[in-house]
């Protein structure tokens, strides 16, 4: 069983949909929760970074961690086809070392 | 905002042969590299952690001796992955970290994909 579990996807979403991607984890020791958006043939970059369990929103997006069911969500209201991209979750438990989901593939369709 | 290159952007080489990927930070010093891997649909693995000036941290069942780290000065780190074998093939990717800066703050590079043949 893998440490964090991803749905690969492809998920296709009409624009302005509202997008929820969930990764699974069994290691209760992760403490750190991060969101990583990874366009086609680039390197990931971070959207979204939260510590223990709770909400955290950023314009169109919002992060949720729910330690007691090990699942974290990713929320994107109002999805943009320039949102079409590979969504990674990432977790932590000290603040060092990350390990990663496998990626959910997201498609907005003008 | 901070930027991490790789080079190349993708190489082919022969079976046995030695590759070297380049990871440059271009507009910061990065005093922790890490270097990842990715298979197909698959996660990024981390292979290893580098700070600048001291010996790389491989990760368990990275073999140091087959995958080279230099991290010679603040802005460039280097992977070679020597005797490379078709089962090396795969997207490696780089990140950067300042001193100072939290750990989540890493800036990935765009990859490089390395195919073996």
């Amino acid at each position: 069983q893998k440490e964090v579990e991803q749905d690969p996807g492809p998920l296709s979403v009409p624009e302005g949909a509202i997008v929820s991607l969930n990764c699974t984890y069994s290691n209760s020791a992760f403490q750190y929760f991060m969101w990583y958006r990874q366009y086609s043939r680039k390197g990931p970059e971070l959207l979204m970074y939260t510590y223990s369990s709770g909400n955290k929103e950023d314009g169109r997006f919002t992060a949720q961690v729910d330690k007691s069911s090990k699942y974290i969500s990713l929320f994107i209201r109002d999805s943009q086809p320039s949102d079409s991209a590979t969504y990674l979750c990432a977790m932590s438990v000290a603040g060092n070392m990350l390990t990663f989901g496998g990626g959910t593939r997201l498609m907005v369709k003008p | 905002g901070a930027v991490v290159s790789q080079h190349p952007s993708w190489v082919i080489c022969k079976s046995g042969t030695s590759v070297k990927i380049e990871c440059r930070s271009l507009d910061f010093q990065a005093t922790t590299m890490f270097w990842y891997r990715q298979f197909p649909k698959q996660s990024l693995m981390l292979m290893a952690t580098s700070n600048e000036g001291s010996k790389a941290t491989h990760e368990q069942g990275v073999e140091k001796d087959k995958f080279l780290i230099n991290h010679a000065s603040l802005t460039l780190s280097t992977l070679t992955v020597t005797s490379a074998h078709p089962e090396d093939s795969s997207f490696y990717i780089c990140s950067a970290r300042e001193a100072r800066s939290s750990f989540y703050e890493q800036y990935f590079g765009p990859g490089t994909r390395l195919t073996v043949t």
